[in-house]
């Protein structure tokens, strides 16, 4: 079976732009969830997908947003970007369970100028 | 509120000793834990899981964690490590209260010498 897979890999913006990341879940799983990662922050929940509505989110301002299409491709979108968006963003799909085993992509690298 | 407290920012051990990650949580109810593990441009693996029961978990790899409550730990090891265990290994506990979520500590980068 193919992993999660993210494109792009790599992305360069400026500050007020907006960017949209693209997530490709496991054949057959149903759940997405994405997580921002810096040095700073560490590990951080952004919000989670389940058959195209937004089952759990976390502490982010509205900026971030997300959805999920029928075939469970989750794409998320920063608007206005500031530079502390620069981040890995990863993402993760799990059959369907919130506590399912999440299988993560190797992420998005986000820099913002 | 909840967090995830990985005391040792980075390790080194040898090729062939042993190996133990320290992991201590805050959560107010019985918590699920994990173990993840993220080499170097990768995205994150699944070590282990803790959901009830036997509070010695095996995972994969030949890591294992044990929970201990009163201590409010869930420590990794694995009694011989190898080079390819060079990673940066991430104890996260999941929240079922309010949103369900992954909370992760800030984790531990392992070195190995050979």
């Amino acid at each position: 079976k193919a992993g999660v897979t993210q494109t792009p890999r790599y992305l360069i913006k400026t500050r007020g732009q907006q960017v949209t990341l693209s997530c490709s879940p496991i054949s057959g799983h149903r759940s997405v969830s994405w997580y921002q990662q810096t040095p700073g922050q560490g590990l951080q929940f952004l919000f989670e997908y389940f058959s195209e509505t937004q089952r759990n989110k976390g502490n982010f301002p509205g900026r971030f947003s997300g959805r999920q299409f029928s075939n469970s491709r989750s794409e998320m979108n920063v608007s206005t970007l500031e530079l502390g968006d620069s981040a890995l963003y990863l993402c993760a799909s799990s059959p369907g369970s919130t506590w399912d085993t999440q299988y993560f992509g190797p992420g998005t690298r986000l820099t913002v100028l | 509120a909840q967090s995830v407290t990985q005391p040792d920012i980075h390790i080194t051990v040898s090729e062939g000793a042993s190996l133990e990650l320290r992991c201590n949580y805050s959560y107010g109810a019985t918590p699920y834990l994990f173990w993840y593990v993220q080499s170097p441009g990768q995205g994150l693996q699944l070590l282990l899981k803790y959901f009830s029961g036997d509070t010695l978990v095996q995972g994969i790899k030949g890591f294992e964690a044990e929970f201990k409550r009163s201590q409010s730990s869930f420590n990794l090891r694995k009694p011989s490590v190898h080079w390819s265990d060079a990673a940066e290994y991430f104890c996260a506990v999941g929240t079922i209260q309010g949103a369900q979520k992954l909370v992760f500590g800030q984790g531990t980068r392992l070195t190995i010498n050979p």
